[in-house]
């Protein structure tokens, strides 16, 4: 089967710009997440979506960030405006029902904000 | 507050020599625990789990048993190989929704 799709890989960006990125999850799967995993790290929960509803969103910073997901498949993350601190490798990663199986992640999109 | 720590990296260790990874955790309830493995260039995957206290978890070689008395989960594996080099991150479910990772601990292993 397919896995998590992300895209792009890399960006690049200056502070003050936006940026948004884009999960596909494997077919199927209820639970999506993403991740904020700073260089040296592990990874940090932003939000996690229940179909196309929101389960926890309490450690993303609602001033810039945004997420969504629409029919309950794939999700954007977007971040407006970027920060010298948001510069990080955002994972997506899916379930199937949330309840503690295994998550598979999603390559990445490692972000440098200039 | 529930939270997982693992032992600093990074490890390096010559092909077929024993490896330890310690993990610990803080929880309330009964958490399952997770090891998940990152090699370069790519993403997280799973590399085993355990669900209850006294299950072992096994996979590739590498073992990790649950130890509720001293809530740990180290990792193990009795010979490494190049390929085992990776970033190994320790993780806890807690039944709230909510996978909590350990900090990670970067693997050499050398020919």
């Amino acid at each position: 089967e397919a896995g998590v799709a992300q895209s792009p890989r890399y960006k690049i960006i200056e502070k003050r710009q936006s940026v948004a990125f884009w999960c596909n999850p494997i077919s199927g799967h209820a639970t999506l997440y993403w991740y904020q995993q700073i260089l040296g790290q592990g990874p940090k929960l932003l939000i996690q979506f229940q179909n196309n509803g929101v389960v926890d969103d309490s450690q993303l910073p609602k001033d810039r960030f945004s997420a969504e997901r629409l029919k309950g498949v794939d999700s954007t993350l977007k971040i407006q405006p970027a920060k010298l601190e948001d510069s990080a490798v955002y994972l997506c990663a899916s379930s199937s029902t949330g309840a503690g199986e295994t998550q598979y992640f999603g390559p990445g999109t490692r972000l440098l904000v200039l | 507050g529930n939270s997982v720590t693992q032992m600093e990296g990074p490890v390096t260790l010559s092909e077929e020599a024993f490896l330890t990874i310690n993990c610990t955790y803080t929880a309330t309830g009964y958490p399952s625990l997770f090891w998940y493995v990152q090699y370069p260039g790519e993403g997280l995957q799973l590399l085993l789990k355990a669900t209850k206290a006294d299950d072992k978890g096994s996979n590739k070689g590498f073992e990790a048993t649950y130890r509720k008395e001293t809530t740990s989960f180290h990792l193990e594996k009795g010979s490494v190989q190049v390929s085992d080099s990776a970033v190994y991150f320790c993780a806890l479910f807690t039944g709230g929704f909510k996978t909590i990772f350990g900090a990670g601990t970067r693997l050499f292993v050398k020919a």
